[in-house]
């Protein structure tokens, strides 16, 4: 079974700093996509940004930019300049193609320090 | 545009009642319906998936059951509650493409006492 690993409970970041969030994943499939996902605490799932496992160019959403490092099953979420409405819980998931099903790491709590 | 509706919002029911939750898809046609369960510290939980009415996949055996009645309607049910199906569900739809990410409604909160 594919499994997504966010080791990071909690992290915190001043204000305009950057913050990298980390994710593993575990599979033997050669195509997938990745995404991050947003939980603010109106708890409403927003996408991030995603990423496709055959692509070597890194996404890129204004702030928000991925390092997929496909080798190392890696993909960890960069966020430049960091603002207070950052702060939610993030979480990493990996879908497997063909297939219907979206596996989900426990979560990276983000805190936003003014 | 598309847009997911979920509800109730929230649910208090004592242990051993019914459950049913409801989550309808509007905007689109033949949408992937899923069922998530998520529960303090655990992520979240794949429950049930549905590629189409009356196709139901099940991720986890358990308490609960899904069904699709129409294309566009996703529901979450239990006979008899337990205390540990206590959690926030959540609704979500993709297309059936392979990049389409999933899109989410806003979650239940459900509280078995």
């Amino acid at each position: 079974a594919q499994t997504v690993t966010q080791s990071q409970p909690e992290m915190s970041v001043q204000e305009a700093e950057t913050v990298t969030l980390s994710c593993t994943y575990d599979t033997s499939e050669s195509d997938y996509y990745l995404f991050w996902y947003k939980q603010p605490p109106s708890r409403q799932m927003i996408l991030v940004i995603r990423q496709e496992a055959y692509k070597q160019q890194n996404a890129t959403e204004n702030r928000f930019s991925v390092n997929f490092q496909k080798a190392a099953k890696s993909f960890s979420l960069k966020i430049s300049d960091s603002q207070l409405g950052d702060a939610a819980m993030y979480f990493c998931a990996y879908r497997m193609v063909p297939g219907n099903q979206f596996y989900f790491g426990t979560g990276t709590s983000l805190t936003v320090i003014p | 545009s598309q847009t997911i509706h979920q509800w109730p919002a929230t649910l208090v029911q004592p242990v051993g009642s019914p459950l049913s939750l409801e989550c309808t898809v509007e905007g689109t046609s033949n949408p992937n319906l899923y069922w998530y369960r998520q529960a303090a510290g655990r992520g979240l939980q794949l429950l049930f998936y549905s590629v189409g009415i009356g196709q139901i996949s099940s991720e986890v055996p358990q308490n609960l059951s899904a069904s699709r009645p129409q294309d566009r309607q996703f529901i979450l049910s239990s006979k008899k509650l337990l205390l540990s199906d206590s959690g926030f569900y959540l609704c979500a739809w993709n297309r059936d493409s392979d990049n389409s990410p999933l899109h989410f409604g806003n979650g239940t909160r459900l509280t078995v006492t």
